[in-house]
């Protein structure tokens, strides 16, 4: 159990369009989900606490209007990132701690590799 | 302030002998700690956890220690193997906090040599 999906798994895109990536929790449900970034040899950057119905939580130095971040259900959360620009070409990655049951570990994703040309 | 900390960015490990992976935390309150383990372009995977009630659990090849008065912990793999290379994250967390995110440390990358 707790597998956390995301999709797309790589993408690249053109510098100024935007471009969403979805984290979905496969087998529980998730009232809280979380995105990271990770640039290379470097660890995780947290940049925003997604809450199920209501507005993230973003962490100091992440733009809220640049990181869109959508927590419409307890299986689905979506990152949009709007106007994208070469430094934003990164790895992303999301996670998932379960409502119930499985302890206080958060569950990741596979990643999503967003290059942007 | 980093609450989580990995002092060793990087370790090299023989086949066979043991890896010691370190991690310290500054924050009293964490009483729930993980460790994670990162292949190159993917996500992490849970790999073994502790509760501040113990002071060691084990799984196989995995043992976690924890000395609280010392605030530290150390993840042992023993034998070590090379699918072992990897990229190990600490990370603690309040029990009940299911809102807040862990609290990682920078992360050790392991090198296991055959």
């Amino acid at each position: 159990g707790a597998v956390v999906s995301q999709h797309p798994s790589w993408v690249i895109c053109k510098s100024g369009t935007s471009v969403k990536i979805e984290c979905r929790s496969l087998d529980f449900q998730a009232t809280t989900m979380f995105w990271y970034r990770q640039f290379p040899k470097q660890s995780l950057m947290l940049m925003a606490t997604s809450n199920e119905g209501s507005k993230a939580t973003y962490e100091q130095g992440v733009e809220k209007d640049k990181f869109l971040i959508n927590h419409a259900s307890l299986t689905l959360s979506t990152l949009t990132v709007t106007s994208a620009h070469p430094e934003d070409s990164s790895f992303y990655i999301c996670s998932a701690r379960s409502t119930s049951g499985l302890g206080n570990e958060q569950f990741f994703g596979p990643g999503t590799r967003l290059t942007v040309l | 302030d980093q609450q989580v900390k990995q002092n060793s960015p990087s370790l090299s490990v023989q086949e066979g002998r043991i890896s010691i992976l370190n991690c310290d935390y500054t924050n009293s309150m964490f009483d729930y700690f993980l460790w994670y383990k990162k292949y190159p372009a993917e996500g992490p995977t849970f790999l073994i956890s502790i509760s501040s009630i113990k002071d060691k659990n084990e799984d196989g090849r995995f043992t976690v220690f924890l000395n609280k008065s010392a605030k530290h912990l150390s993840l042992h793999i023993v034998p070590s193997q090379p699918g072992d290379s990897a990229v190990y994250f600490c990370a603690a967390s309040l029990v009940g906090s299911g809102n807040t995110p862990l609290v990682f440390g920078k992360g050790t990358r392991l090198s296991v040599i055959a």
